[in-house]
């Protein structure tokens, strides 16, 4: 099973400050890439799949980039509202274990008014 | 569609006794993934179905989980027996092929007491 790092464990920033996370993961038959908002007492609900090196994806405040040479992604938000707490978590599968999307263990995003 | 839909959404049982949690997933996502959610180890890949077919087992912890998914609509996680070390929130999760965004179910929260 592959192993996908996040970083940092958690953050804590005040309303209207921009942040960004990131996301390692084994770049050796990557196939896609995927992050995740996943809201306390909710189920994870996909943001983002990216597939091709230098993928940059945008919704609303929220982007991701993606560099499957060097194997990590960012997740950037730009101006943290405190609806935007919640826990990012990325995924990655490659076309050696069947596609199998293996997480992170995610960042812990609190952002306070 | 309901989405995916997992059942029992909260499961108490004593050490030792016989657990089968249930997942439908979304008509028509072909691959199926059950995780396992803890504070120490985040969101685990536990096994990973395609086309109703195992793929990768090599997360399920030991020879007391089980995992079968006898047709597209259907498939079940059983622990027997039960230790209190395995409580956890248990999700399933369906794709399309070749990885689209994954769907979670609900999760069902067990409890080994």
């Amino acid at each position: 099973i592959l192993n996908v790092e996040q970083s940092p464990q958690s953050l804590h920033v005040q309303e209207g400050d921009s942040t960004n996370f990131t996301c390692s993961f084994p770049s050796s038959n990557f196939y896609a890439l995927h992050w995740y908002r996943w809201e306390t007492a909710k189920s994870p609900e996909a943001l983002f799949v990216m597939t091709l090196n230098g993928d940059e994806k945008k919704k609303g405040r929220i982007s991701a980039t993606l560099n499957t040479k060097e194997g990590y992604s960012y997740l950037y938000i730009k101006g943290s509202q405190p609806e935007d707490s919640a826990t990012y978590l990325c995924a990655s599968s490659n076309s050696n274990s069947g596609y199998a999307l293996n997480f992170g263990k995610g960042t812990s995003l609190l952002v306070t008014p | 569609d309901a989405g995916v839909i997992q059942s029992p959404r909260h499961e108490v049982t004593e050490m030792g006794q016989e657990v089968t949690l249930r997942c439908k997933p979304i008509s028509g996502h072909n691959s199926l993934f059950w995780y396992r959610q803890t504070m120490m180890r985040g969101l685990e890949l536990l096994i990973y179905f395609n086309n109703n077919v195992p793929i990768d087992d090599s997360g399920m912890p030991e020879d007391r989980f089980s995992a079968k998914m006898p047709n597209a609509s259907f498939s079940t996680l059983k622990i027997q027996p039960s230790e209190p070390r395995d409580s956890a929130v248990y999700f399933c999760a369906s794709t399309e092929p070749k990885n689209t965004e994954a769907f979670f179910g609900q999760g069902t929260r067990l409890t080994v007491v």
